[in-house]
């Protein structure tokens, strides 16, 4: 069954460094979703992609956070400098297409502590 | 905004009891999702929605699309030790959000 793959599963850093998250979506998905989920809470959406266009990033914090899919196909998510506040998981999901009818399956995770 | 009310934040329940969870929300969706968290992993789907009243079955799960597509909600039946972990609630259309969680425990 085909997978949402994400690198790198965990990652520890310094605060003030540069730390970037890596996702493949499903092939043929052309909606592609980044959410962070701090512990214990459900995932919050950071930035949603229909092919390489970005269609909302309304809740991403642009000072320090970027994320681009420049060919439609994988992503990547970037933030810096890196705050101690970061820390928790980013995940990625895929959706073939943006209307009702289509799932969204989610990767397994990266991890991020920031210390 | 969009908000997504779920509940209840926790259960604890024995083996063997039937579980029932539901979520609500502040708009009107076109879709509804209902994943499983474990520790340390993403999300997974349990059960998709997709028409007001619709109601889904996947094993010992089932899952309702409310009527006024303003609400679902999620059944368990016999639980067992493995249904241990937290359960989401997701919905919208294009732009998806997340309930905060159902806690389930197992007592033993």
């Amino acid at each position: 069954e085909a997978e949402v793959a994400q690198s790198p599963r965990y990652k520890i850093t310094e605060k003030s460094q540069a730390v970037a998250f890596w996702c493949d979506p499903i092939s043929g998905h052309a909606t592609l979703y980044w959410y962070r989920q701090i512990l214990g809470q459900g995932p919050e959406l950071l930035v949603q992609f229909q092919d390489e266009s970005v269609v909302d990033d309304s809740q991403l914090p642009k000072d320090r956070f970027s994320a681009e899919r420049l060919k439609g196909v994988d992503s990547t998510l970037k933030i810096q400098p890196a705050e101690l506040g970061d820390s928790a998981m980013y995940l990625c999901a895929s959706r073939k297409g943006p209307t009702s009818g289509n799932t969204i399956y989610f990767g397994e995770g990266s991890w991020l502590t920031v210390v | 905004g969009q908000q997504l009310n779920q509940s209840p934040q926790s259960m604890f329940i024995q083996e063997g009891e039937d579980v029932s969870m539901n979520c609500t929300s502040s708009s009107i969706f076109n879709t509804w999702l209902w994943y499983k968290q474990e520790p340390g992993e993403g999300p997974v789907l349990l059960i998709a929605l997709y028409k007001a009243g619709e109601l889904t079955s996947n094993g010992r799960l089932t899952a309702q699309f409310g009527i006024t597509r303003k609400d679902s909600f999620l059944n368990t039946s016999a639980s067992i030790p493995s249904d241990v972990g937290i359960y989401f609630c997701a919905g919208g259309d294009d732009k998806i959000i997340f309930g905060k969680g159902t806690r389930l425990h197992i007592l033993p």
